[in-house]
């Protein structure tokens, strides 16, 4: 099983659409994740941390199930410019990344 | 400068070339790391430099040679390279605190490497 698994996608959505997807981990005792996003050519950027219990910025809310191994992204109202991938990060002393979530949004 | 910044920013090379990446932090960051982006494929994870020391070298072929003469610099000696060896080179940077907790890592633009 690999360390950090994603639909690798695409998501195609209509701008002001709600989607949502997830990120599985094998390792139960990892305690630290993160949400990356990289544009097409251009280097990976922190999103958001991952929290025990969930967190939001803005339209971004990222979630964590420690019992089924998964974090999930939901991104609301969505705009043109939140087409990119995003990349789950699984943080055991170092950082462990998934293949990346393709989400494009068109007008 | 701000952030992680990384040069050349393209490279054609041939398979019996030398040449060096370069990576700069102005973060003020104690770690640093290489990391290789194929198309379709997870970051691969190849050096980290922790205080200037080699921490972890995930079973890189020898012709990738790191070298990272201070806290704010990392390069990546490349020569006899393979066309699979063509991608995304990543630099990143980070603070980590305790033993065993890595942070938030900021990445360069990154090298796109291709080996003809």
């Amino acid at each position: 099983r690999k360390e950090v698994e994603q639909d690798p996608g695409p998501f195609n959505v209509p701008e002001g659409a709600t989607v949502a997807f997830n990120c599985t981990y094998s390792n139960s005792a990892s305690q630290s994740f993160f949400w990356y996003r990289q544009d097409c050519r251009k280097e990976p950027k922190l999103l958001m941390s991952v929290y025990s219990s969930g967190n939001e910025d803005g339209r971004f809310t990222a979630q964590l199930n420690r019992a089924s191994q998964y974090i999930s992204l939901l991104i609301r109202d969505s705009k043109l410019s939140d087409s990119a991938t995003y990349l789950c990060v699984v943080n055991d002393y170092k950082l462990s990344f998934g293949a990346g979530t393709t989400v494009t949004v068109r007008a | 400068e701000t952030g992680v910044t990384q040069t050349p920013r393209h490279l054609v090379m041939g398979m019996t070339n030398k040449k060096s990446l370069k990576c700069e932090q102005h973060l003020g960051h104690n770690a640093m790391y290489w990391y290789k982006q194929s198309a379709k494929k997870p970051l691969e994870l190849m050096f980290v430099y922790s205080l200037e020391e080699r921490v972890e070298n995930n079973s890189v072929p020898s012709r990738f040679s790191p070298e990272c003469p201070n806290s704010s610099h990392l390069f990546l000696h490349l020569h006899t390279l393979q066309p699979e060896d063509s991608a995304l080179y990543l630099c990143a940077s980070s603070q980590d605190g305790r033993q065993g907790q890595s942070n938030e890592q900021f990445f360069g633009p990154g090298t796109r490497l291709t080996v003809l």
